[in-house]
C-alpha cells in the first residue's frame, strides 16, 4: 500500500501570501492518480486538482498542482480569506486501491 | 449537477451491522465511467477510503476493512449501499458517499456526509 505524507501538518500564513503544501509517496505514483481536495468544517471535501495538475471545474488559477514520482505539490499563489481550510493528497493504486494523505490545515497567520 | 445523498441511521449498536444508502440523482449509476464509493472520516481526523463499486457489481474494498464491508449497488433505484458488520466504537464517524471517476480515482461528486455513531 502506497502511504502518503503531507507537510507541513499545519501551515500559518496571511491573506494575499503563497501557500506551498507538500505530498510525499512512500513509492512512485503516476501523475495521473494524483489528486488534491479541500475540506472546510462541517463539509464535504472538494476536489481542487485532478492529474497532479489539472484543476477541477470551477476552481480558481490561484491553486496549481505539480510533481511526479514521490514528490506533489499543491500551491496557493495568493491567499484568500476563503482558502483556509484542511487539505489532502489523494493517490489511486495499481491494485485500484485509495490512499488519502492525513492533511495540512492552512491556517490565518 | 450530479447529487448525492446518504441515508441510515444515526445510531448502531456494538457489534451490530451499519447499513448506509447512498441516493444519486441528476447522473445515472448505470452509465457508466464511475467508481461510486464510500470514505469516511473518524472525528477530528482524515479520510479513510472504505472502498468502492463500478455499475457492473465489481467491488474494491480497503484491505484493513475487506473482511467486514460489503457494497452493493441498485441500479435500477439509481442507489448503492454501504454494509459494514461487527461495528466497534472504532467504526464512529461521519460517512461519505462520492462519485470516483474509473481508471484516475479521483472524487468530484460528494455527498454532505452522515454521522454514524457506534454506542449501546
Amino acid at each position: 500500500e502506497i502511504v502518503l505524507t503531507q507537510s507541513p501538518g499545519t501551515l500559518s500564513l496571511s491573506p494575499g501570501e503563497r501557500a506551498t503544501l507538500s505530498c510525499r509517496a512512500s513509492q512512485s505514483v503516476s501523475s495521473s492518480y494524483l489528486a488534491w481536495y479541500q475540506q472546510k468544517p462541517g463539509q464535504a471535501p472538494r476536489l481542487l486538482i485532478y492529474g497532479a495538475s489539472s484543476r477541477a471545474t470551477g476552481i480558481p488559477d490561484r491553486f496549481s498542482g505539480s510533481g511526479s514520482g514521490t514528490d506533489f505539490t499543491l500551491t496557493i499563489s495568493r491567499l484568500e480569506p476563503e482558502d483556509f481550510a484542511v487539505y489532502y493528497c489523494q493517490q489511486y493504486g495499481s491494485s485500484r486501491g485509495i490512499t488519502f494523505g492525513q492533511g495540512t490545515r492552512l491556517e490565518i497567520k | 449537477q450530479v447529487q448525492l445523498q446518504e441515508s441510515g441511521p444515526g445510531l448502531v449498536k456494538p457489534s451490530q451491522t451499519l447499513s448506509l444508502t447512498c441516493t444519486v440523482s441528476g447522473g445515472s449509476i448505470s452509465s457508466g465511467g464511475y467508481y461510486w464509493s464510500w470514505i469516511r472520516q473518524h472525528p477530528g481526523k482524515g479520510l479513510e477510503w472504505i472502498g468502492y463499486i463500478y455499475y457492473s457489481g465489481s467491488t474494491y474494498y480497503n484491505p484493513s476493512l475487506k473482511s467486514r464491508v460489503t457494497i452493493s449497488v441498485d441500479t435500477s433505484k439509481n442507489q448503492f449501499s454501504l454494509k459494514l458488520s461487527s461495528v466497534t466504537a472504532a467504526d464512529t464517524a461521519v460517512y461519505y458517499c462520492a462519485r470516483a471517476k474509473a481508471a484516475a480515482g479521483y472524487s468530484d461528486y460528494w455527498g454532505q456526509g452522515t454521522l454514524v455513531t457506534v454506542s449501546s
